[in-house]
């Protein structure tokens, strides 16, 4: 196992709502990513925390948005859902080059 | 915009087959590449790094082409359990940190 843990697992919700997903890094990892992966796709970046600071963002709109704790564990932050954001949504920690995954949370909006 | 690109396949092949994938990127300042393998509805897990000297790890090898810009796997000796999605990574670096791009995955089904 990787060590990174997300919660919750599953989750649903209807268009119009908010979702908070939650991500546990690595011991001693300080970069978290956070993607978005659809069915029969790769996982899509969302952004980046590098010690607490947003470091690189994809293509995604300004309704997602992250946070980095001091012990490097994350939030991804979903407002206003939309029936595309449903999807799994893997946060991944690294320390250098290697992105280690926990399971994902699999978000259904209704 | 960098694009990390794979075919879908999916690649049905039987049991002891070798079979290569491919993977082409765009951009030519990538700094580092990796496979990570999927199964389904699982988190992906990482399969190996990738290198211009060639990387071994028992029946899989990769191997990075900087100059033609593209990665490959090669999987000898196919068994079932290795039924999964595969997944190249290239990496940019950024600031004190990584960003990597993922492929969209090629299916691999090994059957008796």
């Amino acid at each position: 196992e990787t060590g990174v843990t997300q919660s919750p697992t599953h989750l649903i919700k209807t268009r119009g709502q908010q979702v908070t997903l939650r991500c546990s890094s690595q011991s001693g990892h300080n970069t978290v990513s956070w993607y978005q992966q659809a069915l029969g796709q790769g996982p899509q970046f969302i952004f980046q925390y590098y010690r607490e600071e947003e470091n690189g963002r994809g293509n995604f709109p300004p309704r997602f948005s992250g946070l980095q704790f001091p012990n490097y564990s994350s939030e991804l932050n979903v407002n206003a859902l939309e029936l595309d954001d449903s999807a799994l949504y893997l946060c991944a920690s690294s320390m250098q080059e290697t992105q280690y995954f926990g399971p994902g949370t699999r978000l259904l909006v209704l | 915009r960098k694009e990390v690109e794979q075919d879908p396949g999916p690649f049905n092949v039987p049991e002891g087959a070798t079979v290569a994938f491919n993977c082409t990127y765009s951009n030519s300042a990538s700094q580092s590449f990796f496979w990570y393998r999927q199964d389904c509805r699982k988190e992906p897990k990482l399969l190996m790094s990738v290198y211009s000297s060639g990387n071994e790890d028992g029946r899989f090898t990769a191997q990075l082409n900087r100059a033609s810009q593209y990665i490959s796997l090669l999987i000898r000796d196919s068994k079932l359990s290795d039924s999964a999605t595969y997944l190249c990574v290239v990496n940019d670096r950024t600031g004190g940190s990584y960003i990597p791009t993922f492929g969209r995955g090629t299916s691999l089904i090994v059957h008796p």
